[in-house]
C-alpha cells in the first residue's frame, strides 16, 4: 500500500533539472508532495487529484498519470534551497487516509 | 495563530514507561494524525482523526492510543514504552473540507528515546 518513490537518492548541480517518481500498487483519487529539510517538519508543495491535471509553482511542478497509477515532480533549474528530502503521499479513494513513500534525498551542489 | 505545536521537544523514556505526546492545533482544522518517522522508512501514519469524537488506525497503530475530545487537542499516549518505538512524532492537522485531507500542517516534532 505504500507507494514507491525513486530514485531513492539523487545529487545534481545547481541549475540542473530533476525528477522524482512516485508509483502505487492501487488505483489513486489523490498524490500529495512535500519536502523536508534536514532537523525540520515537511512542508507542502502540491496536491493533485485524479483526472491527469499537472500543477506547478514557480520552478516545482508535477503530473498525474491516474492510468499508470504514477506521479511525477519536475524540478526545474534546481537551486541550493532545493536540497532536502521529497515525500509523496497517496489515498486510494477521496475519504482515505493519505499513505506515504519513503522519500527521495536530493542534494544540490553549488 | 501558532499553527500545529507539539511538546515535549525531546524525551528519554525507560522500556515500559507509559507517556503522552501532545499535539495543539489553534487553525480549526477537522483532520488531525501522527506519524513516525525513522531512518529510511519514510513517514508512517499510527492514527488519525477527522474530528472531535473520531479516530481511526493508519499504518502502524499498536503500542499507540489516541483521543480526540476536542477539534484543536490529538494526544499520542505510549502505553508500555519499547525500544521499537526509538523514533521522531509528527503530529499534522489540515482543513478536510473541500479537497480532501487537502495540505497538511505539520508540527516541530518530538524525539522520543526509549532506553
Amino acid at each position: 500500500q505504500q507507494p514507491v518513490q525513486s530514485p531513492q537518492a539523487v545529487i545534481l548541480r545547481e541549475g540542473e533539472d530533476a525528477v522524482i517518481n512516485c508509483s502505487s500498487s492501487k488505483a489513486l483519487y489523490s498524490v500529495h508532495w512535500y519536502r523536508q529539510k534536514h532537523g525540520e517538519a515537511p512542508v507542502f508543495l502540491m496536491i493533485l487529484l485524479k483526472g491527469g491535471e499537472q500543477k506547478g509553482h514557480d520552478k516545482i511542478s508535477a503530473s498525474f498519470n491516474e492510468k499508470k497509477q504514477q506521479s511525477s515532480l519536475y524540478l526545474t533549474a534546481s537551486q541550493l534551497s532545493y536540497s532536502g528530502t521529497y515525500f509523496c503521499g497517496t489515498a486510494p479513494n477521496r475519504d482515505d487516509k493519505i499513505i506515504f513513500g519513503k522519500g527521495t534525498r536530493l542534494h544540490i551542489l553549488p | 495563530n501558532a499553527g500545529v505545536t507539539q511538546t515535549p521537544k525531546f524525551q528519554v523514556l525507560k522500556t515500559g514507561q507509559s507517556m503522552t505526546l501532545q499535539c495543539a492545533q489553534d487553525m480549526n482544522h477537522e483532520y488531525m494524525s501522527w506519524y513516525r518517522q525513522d531512518p529510511g522508512m519514510g513517514l508512517r501514519l499510527i492514527h488519525y482523526s477527522v474530528g472531535a469524537g473520531i479516530t481511526d488506525q493508519g499504518e502502524v497503530p499498536n503500542g499507540y492510543n489516541v483521543s480526540r475530545s476536542t477539534t484543536e487537542d490529538f494526544p499520542l499516549r505510549l502505553l508500555s514504552a519499547a525500544p521499537s518505538q526509538t523514533s521522531v512524532y509528527f503530529c499534522a492537522s489540515s482543513y478536510s473540507a473541500g479537497i480532501p485531507r487537502g495540505e497538511q500542517y505539520f508540527g516541530p516534532g518530538t524525539r522520543l528515546t526509549v532506553t
